[in-house]
């Protein structure tokens, strides 16, 4: 069985610092990683995916995250936070027999102050 | 990328009555589809499986009679939940997986906001 763990329900930064959204993951297979966010009565926006090729991905406005199967961890960063970057952020955890088929994490909500 | 229609985005209905949601590939065709339901600041918890020309797979917990799952062709999906209480209430979400390009990404459609009153 695969599950995901998002560590913090809720991430508030300045605007301008350091993004970090932490994510864990377990697997039994090796995994298909995913980032997606939500905005507010909304569906949800791929931000980036891991398939296996290379362990730090990158993704849209900015963000990207690194695979550590050592630690078994997928952290989503983003070095300047911007207002716009306030939502709710997914991650999710798939393998490819289930392509398409996603655990998902908590979810993290993310509050960017001026 | 792929898009999915989902439709309606917001509904109303009476307790008691049963309300159809749709689920669209546009761009692509979709043997697979999925649906979820989102409660209010919660994460998304998967209800079914919808395999094109056969039965969905539902998960652990669902009641397939309450949420009827149809997957009549390659680009569309339907969701009806049957006789609508107010514990139905939610954010529904489907996702289709594209089979064209090796089904390692889902896209989401834009959700849809029930309200039973």
């Amino acid at each position: 069985a695969q599950s995901v763990t998002q560590l913090g329900s809720h991430v508030s930064v300045s605007e301008g610092a350091l993004v970090l959204l932490r994510c864990n993951y377990s697997s039994s297979v090796p995994p298909y990683l995913f980032w997606y966010v939500q905005y507010p009565n909304q569906g949800l926006q791929l931000l980036l995916k891991y398939t296996s090729a290379a362990t730090l991905v990158k993704g849209i406005n900015g963000f990207e995250a690194e695979f550590k199967k050592s630690e078994t961890s997928f952290h989503l960063t983003k070095p300047s936070a911007h207002m716009s970057d306030a939502a709710e952020y997914f991650c999710a955890v798939s393998d490819y027999n289930q392509g398409g088929k996603l655990i998902f994490g908590q979810g993290t909500e993310l509050s960017v102050k001026p | 990328g792929a898009v999915v229609s989902q439709h309606p985005s917001r509904v109303i209905c009476k307790s008691g009555t049963s309300v159809k949601i749709e689920c669209r590939s546009l761009d692509f065709q979709a043997t697979t589809m999925f649906w979820y339901r989102q409660f209010p600041k919660k994460s998304l918890m998967l209800m079914a499986t919808s395999n094109e020309g056969s039965k969905a797979t539902y998960e652990q917990g669902v009641e397939k009679d309450k949420f009827l799952i149809n997957h009549a062709s390659l680009t569309l999906s339907t969701l009806t939940v049957t006789s609508a209480h107010p514990e139905d209430s939610s954010f529904y979400i489907c996702s289709a997986r594209d089979a064209g390009t090796g089904g390692t990404e889902a896209f989401f459609g834009q959700g849809t906001r029930l309200t039973v009153v």
